[in-house]
């Protein structure tokens, strides 16, 4: 069975602070995908980045960095110089290909980031 | 509007009615999920079709609840028999065959009352 951990129920940070938001996961499969999602008062889930399992590599996009580690089944999420408008609930992710190319999303319960003005 | 859309935003009902939600997906996307999501959780798996066919249901997925997709477009779901504890954020979401994302609708959040 997959599964997905956010032990950070909630953090707080003051605006231009940064912020990690972690995300640990557990597969038996050897080829698996890591997503994270922002989930905005709207409800709307906003797709963030998709990481496959043999791509280890860190990824940067603006203010947003992923860092992957396979040795500690871990794919943690960094805000540099938070704004505002980062506050949301933020979702960690992962998928496999089941039957029929079926890649379901098993979700963790999220972290509700808040940034202080 | 290119993303997907779901109908109605918002649904209240007593309990023992019947509900039926749509979901229209992005157009060129062939395949459709539905999740469900309760207060302070993620978004749990429901059903995925690819095209017109179902082909897989969550256990979750009780018999009180339907979903088609008639003619591989768009997608209902429709719950029978409602009770207080089927209260959630119902989500759809759709992607392409491959390695692509998935593209997630705004959700439709029931209450039963």
């Amino acid at each position: 069975a997959q599964k997905v951990t956010q032990a950070q129920t909630e953090i707080s940070v003051v605006e231009k602070e940064d912020v990690t938001l972690d995300c640990v996961y557990e597969t038996r499969d050897t080829t698996y995908y890591l997503f994270w999602y922002k989930q905005p008062p709207s409800g709307e889930l906003v797709f963030l980045i998709r990481r496959n399992s043999f791509d280890e590599q860190n990824e940067i996009s603006g203010r947003y960095s992923w860092n992957f580690q396979k040795s500690t089944s871990s794919f943690n999420f960094t805000i540099t110089a938070s704004q505002v408008v980062d506050s949301a609930v933020y979702f960690c992710a992962l998928s496999s290909i089941s039957n029929f190319g079926n890649e379901k999303l098993t979700f963790g319960t999220g972290t509700r980031l808040t940034i202080i003005p | 509007d290119t993303g997907v859309s779901q109908d109605p935003r918002h649904k209240i009902t007593k309990r023992g009615q019947n509900v039926t939600f749509r979901c229209d997906p992005i157009s060129e996307h062939n395949r459709l999920y539905w999740y469900r999501q309760t207060l302070g959780q993620g978004p749990e798996f429901l059903t995925y079709f690819q095209n017109e066919a179902q082909l897989e249901k969550s256990r979750l997925l009780s018999d009180r609840f339907s979903a088609e997709r008639p003619k591989g477009s768009f997608s209902t779901l429709e719950i029978q028999r409602t009770e207080q504890g089927d209260s959630a954020m119902y989500l759809c979401a759709s992607r392409t065959r491959g390695n692509t994302e998935a593209f997630f609708g705004q959700g439709t959040r029931l209450t039963v009352v």
